[in-house]
């Protein structure tokens, strides 16, 4: 069925290096991409989206590309702090006549050590 | 603290007993969603409000899971007859209508059930 995933469950990283956590989706019907991050004991976070026409979009500290020939989205932290430190899911956003709904992939862990 | 809202943050039950969770949104968001977390997984879809209206029920919400958002306001998720299998987070989330598109939902801290 239709799914999104991560290819790697852990990534360790020394602080002030970049990070760079990858995500396979298989719906091409996706509107919307989005990463959340989630820390220890807390609800997710939004990070960034990235609307299905576009292949990249730079925030704060942060870049998501979008490649959609490979169906692979990707985010990209800049010098990784240990506030960093956190669980980063990537979702798809389709949107329909009642509205619309994430569908999230499992999960990369990310840890920055000092 | 404006964010979402969610009671209790803990819950423990045996199996067969009825438990009931409180969401209370963003005061300005119209939209409010349900979503249910085991761990190691990203949350899934349970159902979402716009204003009072249940839009969208997802297949995982069975019989024995309701949910209502009486005034537009807070939402309530309720789980009758509780099973093992129904040991998760249940997280809340809400968002502006005109931001719900792109999928920026804030989330709240869930609501952590363990039937045993």
């Amino acid at each position: 069925g239709e799914s999104v995933g991560l290819h790697l469950p852990t990534l360790s990283v020394q602080e002030g290096d970049n990070s760079i956590i990858n995500c396979a989706y298989s719906n091409s019907a996706s509107d919307y991409f989005i990463w959340y991050k989630q820390e220890s004991g807390k609800g997710p976070q939004f990070i960034i989206d990235i609307r299905s026409n576009m292949d990249k979009r730079q925030g704060q500290r942060v870049t998501v590309l979008l490649n959609k020939t490979v169906k692979h989205l990707s985010l990209q932290i800049a010098a990784t702090q240990p506030g960093d430190s956190a669980v980063y899911f990537c979702a798809e956003n389709i949107l329909n006549n009642a509205g619309n709904m994430l569908t999230f992939g499992g999960g990369t862990r990310l840890m920055v050590k000092p | 603290d404006t964010g979402v809202s969610q009671d209790p943050r803990h819950k423990i039950t045996k199996r067969g007993q009825n438990v009931t969770f409180r969401c209370d949104p963003i005061s300005e968001h119209n939209r409010l969603y349900w979503y249910r977390q085991t761990l190691g997984q990203g949350p899934e879809f349970l159902t979402y409000f716009q204003n009072e209206a249940q839009l969208e029920k997802s297949r995982l919400l069975s019989d024995r899971f309701s949910a209502e958002r009486p005034k537009g306001s807070f939402s309530t998720l309720e789980i009758q007859r509780t099973e093992q299998g129904d040991s998760a987070m249940y997280l809340c989330a809400s968002s502006l209508l005109r931001r719900a598109n792109t999928g920026e939902l804030f989330f709240g801290e869930g609501s952590r059930l363990t039937v045993l």
